[in-house]
């Protein structure tokens, strides 16, 4: 069965503080996965992806990988209300022809 | 300005009415994709093109139909077969696919 759960929260952190989304997915031979932020009636946008275990940083986001627990984190440092968002997690799955199987998405409120 | 276009915004739809949905990218992009989002849902796959004149289907293609006669286009058709359109459909290209997608802007439909 093809699974990417996602605590759907709402997830509420301070303004200033560290944000932590975590993503779970179902398929052992995934190879990359990816991160989108979604706003309120909004398409999806593209905030990281990753393909290695370990970290990966672009600015105040950092993607976390570990393939052999199968889970993918997504750190937001110095939360911003403009961060406010549901944040989807996404990854192909190699049964599925590499579709792209996604995660509900965390909701997440910065409070000011 | 490359990008993603669909349209319209928004679409009402009557009942035992086909509805066509547009879906235009200028990015050269292969692949391009049709999800269906509803509430506090994950996107599901409805159909995707990996070239022109060829498609697959999706987990839940039932009760729609598309074409990709152009690179550039990939019109959804919502037939009166399906019960409950009401939605936000998204359409996303990728250069290949199993890489990166970008998504348009959304289209919702409702049902008078």
């Amino acid at each position: 069965q093809k699974e990417v759960e996602q605590n759907s929260g709402p997830l509420s952190v301070p303004e200033g503080a560290i944000a932590s989304l975590n993503c779970t997915y179902s398929d052992r031979g995934s190879q990359s996965f990816f991160w989108y932020r979604q706003y309120s009636g909004k398409s999806p946008e593209l905030i990281m992806s990753i393909y290695s275990n370990g970290d990966k940083e672009d600015g105040r986001f950092t993607a976390q990988l570990n393939k052999a627990s199968q889970y993918v984190s997504l750190l937001i440092r110095d939360s911003q209300p403009s961060d406010s968002a549901t944040y989807l997690c996404a990854v192909p799955f190699l049964d599925s022809n590499y579709q792209l199987i996604w995660g509900a998405g965390t909701k997440l409120i910065i409070k000011p | 300005d490359g990008g993603i276009t669909q349209s319209p915004k928004y679409l009402f739809r009557k009942e035992g009415q086909n509805v066509t949905l547009s879906c235009e990218q200028n990015l050269n992009h292969d692949a391009m994709y049709w999800y269906r989002q509803d509430p506090g849902q994950g996107l599901r796959l409805i159909y995707y093109s990996q070239i022109v004149n060829d498609f697959q289907k999706g987990d839940i293609a039932e009760g729609y139909s598309v074409s990709r006669e152009k690179k550039e286009s990939f019109p959804l058709t919502v037939t009166s077969a399906q019960k409950n359109p009401t939605a936000f459909y998204l359409c996303a290209s990728s250069y290949v696919h199993q890489e990166t997608q970008y998504f348009g802007p959304g289209t919702r439909l409702l049902v008078l």
